[in-house]
């Protein structure tokens, strides 16, 4: 079954430190893995996105990583911001074509405080 | 970055009446997505649209329906809502050659059945 977890569920950290969030998946064939940032009340925003060729993208004070090998992502926030408090979603997609789905995981949420 | 515009934003109603959530978008993509979101769960695909005139039921059963009559416009019809369809509505859009599936989402339209 295609499926895509991420940890941890929810997570708090001080303004200025870094965190990294995990992601694993299980969706085969595999064609691109993003970040999307949802900022509360809004629709997701997407942050970097990932083939399987590539193994770090980043994007400002976000990177992401990505082991084709062994189906995990994550993401490194660095220097947090108050902003950076929001849930952050990884979603793959099964094929690069007008046929590819997508699967989403349910979201870590990030809490950024002062 | 996709100009898409959902509304209402919030929407409180009582049982039994009859809703259309609105979804527009000015980028000419062809392809239209409608997906719920509950608190902390992962995105579902409710309807899908790759184009003027095409319309596709997603992998969540939904007592909605869609139309796509015009390329610019996806709007999504509850004919009698129930406490059960409360939940955050999210349209997405996606151009025609995007072999990467990135999905431009708009703000969403919470909803809330009395």
């Amino acid at each position: 079954k295609n499926q895509v977890e991420q940890s941890p569920q929810s997570l708090i950290i001080l303004e200025g430190k870094n965190c990294t969030l995990q992601c694993n998946y299980t969706v085969s064939p595999f064609s691109n893995l993003r970040w999307y940032k949802q900022d509360t009340g809004r629709g997701p925003v997407s942050l970097t996105i990932m083939t399987f060729s590539e193994n770090t993208k980043s994007n400002g004070r976000y990177t992401a990583t990505l082991d084709a090998d062994t189906k995990q992502s994550s993401l490194h926030i660095t220097a947090s911001q108050l902003s950076d408090s929001a849930s952050y979603i990884c979603v793959v997609s099964d094929r690069g074509s007008t046929l590819g789905r997508l699967y989403f995981g349910r979201g870590t949420q990030l809490t950024v405080w002062p | 970055e996709a100009d898409i515009y959902q509304t209402p934003r919030y929407l409180v109603i009582g049982t039994g009446k009859k809703i259309t959530l609105e979804c527009s978008q000015t980028m000419g993509h062809d392809k239209m997505y409608w997906y719920q979101q509950d608190p902390g769960m992962e995105l579902h695909l409710i309807h899908y649209s790759y184009g003027v005139n095409s319309t596709e039921k997603g992998d969540l059963s939904s007592e909605s329906t869609v139309s796509r009559i015009r390329t610019e416009h996806f709007p999504l019809t509850l004919e009698s809502a129930r406490p059960s369809h409360t939940s955050q509505y999210l349209c997405a859009t996606e151009p025609r050659e995007n072999t990467k599936n990135i999905q431009y989402f708009g703000a969403g339209t919470r909803l809330s059945v009395l």
